[in-house]
């Protein structure tokens, strides 16, 4: 049992390259949210997807799209990176059951670098 | 705008003693608080979670919550060197929309 993992662990890019971060989970959630995390401030949430087949934005959206591919992989695209996008990235994942359903669970973080 | 606040530390206790780390929210709706605990270069991991006003022990730590003054608050005792780490503050929105809000961390450092 991996719980969640994430792929690529770091990534450089340079100012306008597109890339995919890849998320995925064997725990049967339902819920997976992606997530940055810059230095001096909290998680903030970029997308999340509350069960398979639907996605929502996520208090920092732009410059990202998400893919639920099935209900073990949720994907975060970044189109044309910018500068901006710099940050650490997080994948999370929690079960459906009510009264602790929002416990979540994060895998090990991408690091990506935007020249 | 909904927001989680905690005070970015670093706090600093000697080992032994009783660690204090406070959080205040702004949506009066939430219903759940957790504790994470992130090691330098690690993911979040969840310590506890809490969603009853009062006190729940568990182990070494334990989280108080006051719901009518908005406030969350997590104790360590006999703290270790190897609780050193930034603690975050996460309280679920309301409207049944399973999402969190974080704060942004209290730094903790503690010294032999």
């Amino acid at each position: 049992n991996a719980g969640v993992t994430q792929t690529p662990k770091f990534q450089v890019l340079k100012t306008g390259q597109s890339m995919t971060l890849q998320c995925a989970q064997d725990m049967n959630h339902n819920s997976m949210y992606w997530y940055r995390q810059d230095p001096g401030m909290g998680l903030r949430l970029i997308y999340y997807s509350a069960s398979e087949g639907t996605t929502d934005k996520g208090e920092v959206p732009n410059g990202y799209n998400v893919s639920r591919l099935n209900k073990r992989e949720f994907s975060l695209r970044l189109e044309s990176a910018a500068p901006s996008q710099t940050s650490v990235y997080f994948c999370a994942s929690n079960p459906p059951v009510a009264g602790g359903g929002e416990t979540q669970y994060f895998g090990p973080g991408t690091r990506l670098l935007v020249l | 705008q909904k927001e989680v606040e905690q005070n970015s530390g670093p706090l600093s206790v000697p080992e032994g003693a009783i660690a204090s780390l406070n959080c205040t929210y702004s949506d009066r709706g939430s219903q759940s608080f957790f504790w994470y605990r992130q090691y330098s270069g690690k993911s979040p991991e969840l310590i506890m979670f809490i969603y009853s006003n009062g006190d729940k022990e568990d182990g070494r730590f334990t989280a108080q919550l006051n719901k009518a003054s908005q406030y969350v608050s997590l104790l360590i005792r006999d703290s270790q060197p190897s609780d050193s780490a930034t603690y975050l503050c996460a309280v679920s929105l309301s409207g049944g929309y399973n999402k969190l809000i974080f704060g942004a961390g209290t730094r903790l450092a503690v010294h032999p």
